[in-house]
């Protein structure tokens, strides 16, 4: 089975600084992989997904992440947090390692909660 | 439009009560998942259903049922849950089952177990 390993549970920052959010993965095939954000008492909301082509991806709301096959690591950045920001960050990422077949379904990290501080 | 809905926000249920949750898509999507979330705890994965056949069943006991009456609902059916079942449950969509698909999810189920 896939897996991806996020380092740090809480990661705090000043309102302007760079967000930097770490993950890990681990696979033997090429991974697709996926940041999703989630406000308290909600949903998750996709931010970027990597599947194949161009290793840094943009995504919603100012974030991007580059995929390091090397490093086997796929960190989220912001270059500037806003107060907005403040939420958990999951990676993520397609596994179909799961029984049945046929479909697949998403393994998460452990998720990081990330503060901003004024 | 990119939303998944879901019914009810908040659910409060005895050990011997049925009830059930309901989720739906309009996106055409032909994939549907449930997941489990514990507090500060990561989504885990349930059941998928594709193209309205349930493919996986992560190892969920029985006392959880999933249904998919059509292509845009997904039902879970609950009965005599323990209060180590309380958590927030989410269902998801994607255009397939593929790996390369991204999952939308709704704004998800919290329900406590009594």
């Amino acid at each position: 089975a896939q897996s991806v390993t996020q380092l740090g549970s809480h990661v705090s920052v000043s309102e302007g600084a760079l967000v930097l959010l770490r993950c890990n993965y681990s696979s033997s095939v090429p991974p697709y992989l996926f940041w999703y954000v989630q406000y308290p008492n909600q949903g998750l909301q996709l931010l970027l997904k990597y599947t194949t082509g161009a290793t840094l991806v943009k995504g919603i709301n100012g974030f991007e992440a580059e995929f390091k096959k090397s490093e086997t690591s796929f960190h989220l950045t912001k270059p500037s947090a806003h107060m907005s920001d403040a939420a958990e960050y999951f990676c993520a990422v397609s596994d179909s390692a799961y029984s049945g077949g046929g479909a697949d379904g998403l393994t998460f990290g452990k998720g990081t909660h990330l503060i901003i501080q004024p | 439009d990119t939303e998944v809905t879901q019914t009810p926000k908040h659910l409060v249920m005895g050990m011997t009560n049925k009830k059930s949750l309901k989720c739906e898509q309009h996106m055409g999507h032909r994939a549907m998942y449930w997941y489990k979330q514990k507090a500060k705890k990561p989504p885990e994965l349930m059941f998928v259903y594709s193209y309205e056949k349930l493919s996986i069943n992560e190892s969920v006991p029985s006392r959880f049922s999933p249904e998919c009456p059509n292509s845009s609902l997904l039902n879970l059916h609950l009965h005599a849950l323990q209060p180590e079942d309380s958590a927030l449950y989410l269902c998801a969509s994607s255009q397939e089952g593929g790996l390369i698909y991204e999952q939308y999810f709704g704004p998800g189920t919290r329900l406590t177990v009594t």
